[in-house]
């Protein structure tokens, strides 16, 4: 049973503090998609890549917010610095390839990020 | 206004009930609908696509209409198992990306 796997899933750290959370893709899949979910704003794109170039990260804070695929097995998100404003579940999720849109997601379980 | 847009509920009913749950979105050029299901502290997972002749999958129909530019969900005979946040999902004709709405919260109680 592939899965999205994500980590850590859980991280508490200070203002001002560097954040890295990472995603490995279900192998196969070519997509993949960085969330940002809060109860305020709901689950929102932050950026997303496919064959590991980045196609749009227009919703991740630029100065403060990165992503990166530096393989197929690994995508990264970091935060430098991290503000509280950034505390919010983190996903990452993975499609397949096939030249249908809005193939289904695959989610990750997530990272409760929590910024003090 | 919001791309996609749902009542967040929560909406109570009893086990047995039957519940539905309704959608709009705003873009004209939304091509693609689907429900996703969320659990408490989980990730979104794919419930059902939405066709444009309306679907069913066992107690769940989905229903969609593109002139009043709403979808619909519709759970018969609810089970506890069914509490959890419905996510209406769109994917707008010409982008890969997903645009989820903020979901509908339903509890189901004995």
């Amino acid at each position: 049973d592939a899965r999205v796997t994500q980590t850590p899933r859980h991280k508490v750290t200070e203002m001002g503090q560097e954040v890295t959370m990472r995603c490995q893709p279900i192998l196969g899949h070519n997509t993949v998609f960085w969330y940002r979910q809060t109860m305020m704003q709901g689950l929102e794109l932050l950026a997303y890549f496919r064959n590991r170039a980045p196609l749009d990260d227009s919703g991740m804070p630029k100065d403060r917010f990165s992503a990166e695929m530096p393989d197929a097995t690994l995508a990264t998100l970091k935060i430098q610095p991290s503000e509280p404003r950034d505390s919010a579940v983190y996903f990452c999720a993975s499609a397949r390839p096939t030249p249908r849109v809005g193939e289904t997601q695959y989610f990750g379980p997530g990272t409760r990020l929590l910024v003090l | 206004r919001k791309e996609v847009e749902q009542d967040p509920g929560p909406f109570n009913v009893p086990e047995g009930a039957t519940v539905a749950f309704n959608c709009t979105y705003s873009n004209s050029a939304s091509q693609s609908f689907f429900w996703y299901r969320q659990d408490c502290r989980k990730e979104p997972k794919l419930l059902m696509s939405v066709y444009s002749s309306g679907n069913e999958d066992g107690r769940f129909t989905a229903q969609l209409n593109r002139a009043s530019q709403y979808i619909s969900l519709l759970i018969r005979d609810s089970k506890l198992s069914d509490s959890a946040t419905y996510l209406c999902v769109v994917n707008i004709a010409g982008y890969s990306t997903l645009t989820f709405g903020k979901g509908t919260m339903l509890l189901v109680s004995p």
